[in-house]
């Protein structure tokens, strides 16, 4: 059964370097999405992007985060000057199309930031 | 905003019936899924209802009524696998889901 992947599964960083979230969304869907959990906390909307450019975000990308999808099945989260806060699990979905179709996540990225 | 509520916290035995009530106000509705999320995993899809009644998928059944904002998700049959957080989440205007914070469901013996 095709699934999303990440990598990679854990991720310790410094505050203020740069990290970058990999995923392979399954292979005939055409939408993406971020999400974040952080500990203890709900699922959190980040961003999603079709055609190779964001559809919507929400007020928590703001300019130090950044998406792309640099070939035909990565699709990348970047986040440019890391903050204890960024601390999360970082999910990756895709769908195959955006109206009313299901969102399937892949294992997440576990970020913490020290 | 968006509000999602569900319980925090149901503990049933194992061969039980539970269910997990959801309740929405949000801006716009495109279908609400119910996820399953292992600690430390992600969300497994089960189920998605857009139109009101009951939708059953073996021994999991969903049920919606949009005119009062309600869901819920009914586990029969526990087994102690189902012991996980059951997430309950609203696709709104923007295609955006949007959850709640989860109600932890432990299945005792």
């Amino acid at each position: 059964e095709p699934e999303v992947t990440q990598t990679p599964s854990h991720q310790v960083t410094q505050m203020g370097q740069e990290v970058i979230l990999r995923c392979v969304p399954i292979s005939n869907h055409l939408y993406f999405y971020w999400y974040r959990q952080i500990l203890g906390q709900k699922v959190e909307f980040l961003v999603s992007f079709y055609n190779n450019e964001i559809s919507e975000k929400s007020e928590i990308f703001d300019d130090q985060f950044s998406v792309e999808r640099p070939d035909g099945s990565n699709f990348t989260l970047k986040i440019r000057s890391t903050k204890l806060e960024d601390s999360a699990m970082y999910f990756c979905a895709s769908s195959e199309r955006t109206d009313q179709e299901t969102q399937y996540f892949g294992p997440g990225t576990r970020l913490l930031v020290l | 905003g968006q509000n999602i509520d569900q319980p925090t916290e149901m503990t049933a035995t194992e061969g039980a019936i539970v269910q997990i009530n959801c309740t929405y106000q949000t801006s716009g509705f495109n279908g609400l899924f119910w996820y399953q999320q292992h600690a430390g995993e992600a969300p497994t899809f089960l189920s998605y209802n857009v139109l009101d009644g009951l939708e059953e998928k073996g021994r999991f059944s969903s049920f919606l009524s949009r005119s009062k904002g309600y869901s819920y998700l009914l586990l029969k049959e526990l087994q102690m696998k189902d012991s996980a957080s059951y997430l309950c989440a609203v696709m709104t205007n923007d295609y955006k889901l949007s959850f709640g914070a989860g109600t932890t469901v432990t299945v005792r013996a």
